[in-house]
């Protein structure tokens, strides 16, 4: 069984400063990736994806993931966060032919004005 | 397009109860598939469903059950409510075109108490 590990747990940082959410999942055979967002009081929302192609993918508000296979690491990253981005975040993994989501715990950024 | 509607949205119940939750798909979504999201385990898989029947059904007690219908609606049932059900249950749909896995789109969720 696939497994998802998101190591921070809580994350503050202040407006303007970079964000890198580490994502390890664990499943030795092709692997669908997600990344998704929970604002304050909203429901889960995806920022992005990866299925195939080019690992490097660019989702919405600003936000992008590397996928690195060597790794089995899914990383989100943006170079400049926004007060607006306070959410809990959620990365998600999808393996072989199962369907369900496989989610990791889940960090919760808070931003700083 | 309206996105996954789920009714109620809050619900609250005595233990030994049972409960049923609703969720309607994003229209011409085919797949339906439910979470609980407790603070305690996170988001875990409960079951989905596609063309009416289950296709995968996660690590939960026989208490937790569901049902698809024609129209791709789905609901699901928690039977002798306990005090450890209490959760957001959330239902996300998928497109399934093509027979691929696809990304979900996730609904505002249950807000199920038990007392």
């Amino acid at each position: 069984a696939q497994s998802v590990s998101q190591h921070n747990h809580h994350v503050i940082l202040s407006e303007a400063a970079s964000l890198e959410l580490g994502c390890n999942y664990s499943y030795g055979g092709t692997v669908n990736l997600f990344w998704y967002v929970q604002y304050p009081g909203q429901h889960l929302q995806l920022l992005l994806k990866y299925f195939s192609g080019d690992p490097l993918v660019k989702g919405i508000k600003g936000f992008e993931a590397e996928f690195i296979k060597s790794k089995f690491s899914f990383n989100l990253r943006k170079p400049s966060v926004q007060w607006s981005d306070t959410a809990e975040y959620f990365c998600a993994v999808n393996a072989g032919s199962a369907r369900q989501l496989t989610f990791g715990s889940g960090t919760q950024l808070t931003v700083l004005p | 397009k309206a996105g996954v509607t789920q009714t109620p949205r809050y619900l609250i119940k005595t233990r030994g109860q049972q409960v049923t939750l609703s969720c309607s798909p994003i229209s011409g979504h085919r797949s339906v598939s439910w979470y609980q999201q407790t603070p305690g385990q996170g988001l875990q898989f409960l079951f989905e469903y596609f063309s009416e029947t289950q296709r995968n059904k996660g690590n939960f007690p026989g208490r937790f059950s569901g049902r698809q219908f024609s129209n791709s609606r789905s609901e699901m049932n928690v039977s002798t409510l306990e005090l450890g059900d209490s959760a957001l249950y959330l239902c996300a749909s998928s497109l399934e075109d093509g027979g691929r896995s696809d990304e979900q789109y996730f609904g505002p969720g249950t807000r199920l108490t038990v007392t």
